[in-house]
């Protein structure tokens, strides 16, 4: 299979930790990369490889891979964090890309 | 520093063919290991990758579109054409072009530009 499943939804209180998930077969070979969109923004990369933040990310945002699923974890919300989440990674033939349908993460 | 900017026209009838420029600095695609791929995103919906071409003029498209699509570069002015035939409105979407990687096995797009809004309609 060549997709990627992201809960739609995920709300979070301030200040706490939250977990966006992403489950996909080809994540059993391949670590998903992650980006944030915000309305009416480009996307902007948040996560990629195993745990790699490109520079001016804050430390906050991490990733986790176990099996066919990954994860984007937040530890410490910020009302700026509130956006569209999407993970993407190399599908089976290793040189496409297949993307999640997004997780719309609301900070209360 | 690294941009990138599509251009294009922002309005096309059914069954036209769409032509969209990519063009961006702060890198070579002749340099090895530099790929740029084509991303569109409808109204409302989810990003979906529609195609890339790498420094070698490796391309890869998508699957369930790849019959419609074409990538090329033009390395001497730092521009990547995407064409799409026969347009249909369900091919309204906002149009991105990024700078693609890998690395620890994954790909990821380090740099997107601004998007181009593609209307299909007549």
């Amino acid at each position: 299979s060549s997709e990627l499943t992201q809960d739609p939804a995920v709300s979070v209180a301030l200040g706490q930790t939250v977990r966006i998930t992403c489950q996909g077969d080809s994540l059993r070979s391949y670590f998903a990369s992650w980006c944030q969109q915000k309305p009416g923004q480009a996307p902007v990369l948040v996560i990629y490889g195993k745990n790699n933040r490109p520079s001016g990310i804050p430390d906050r945002f991490s990733g986790s891979s176990s099996g066919n699923t990954a994860s984007l974890t937040i530890t410490g919300a910020q009302a700026e964090d509130e956006a569209d989440y999407y993970c993407n990674s190399r599908d089976s033939s290793g040189n496409r890309v297949v993307f999640g349908g997004g997780t719309k993460l609301t900070v209360l | 520093q690294v941009t990138l900017k599509e251009s294009g026209p922002a309005l096309v009838k059914p069954t036209q063919t769409l032509t969209l420029t990519c063009t961006f600095s702060g890198f070579s695609l002749s340099t090895s290991g530099m790929r740029v791929s084509w991303i569109r995103q409808p109204p409302g919906k989810a990003l979906e990758w529609l195609a890339r071409i790498d420094w070698d003029d490796d391309k890869f498209y998508s699957t369930s579109l790849w019959t419609r699509l074409t990538i090329s570069k033009d390395t001497s002015k730092n521009q990547v054409v995407l064409t799409m035939t026969n347009m249909d409105p369900v091919d309204t979407a906002t149009y991105y072009c990024a700078r693609m990687g890998y690395y620890d096995s994954s790909n990821f797009f380090d740099y997107w530009g601004q998007g181009t809004l593609v209307t299909v309609s007549s």
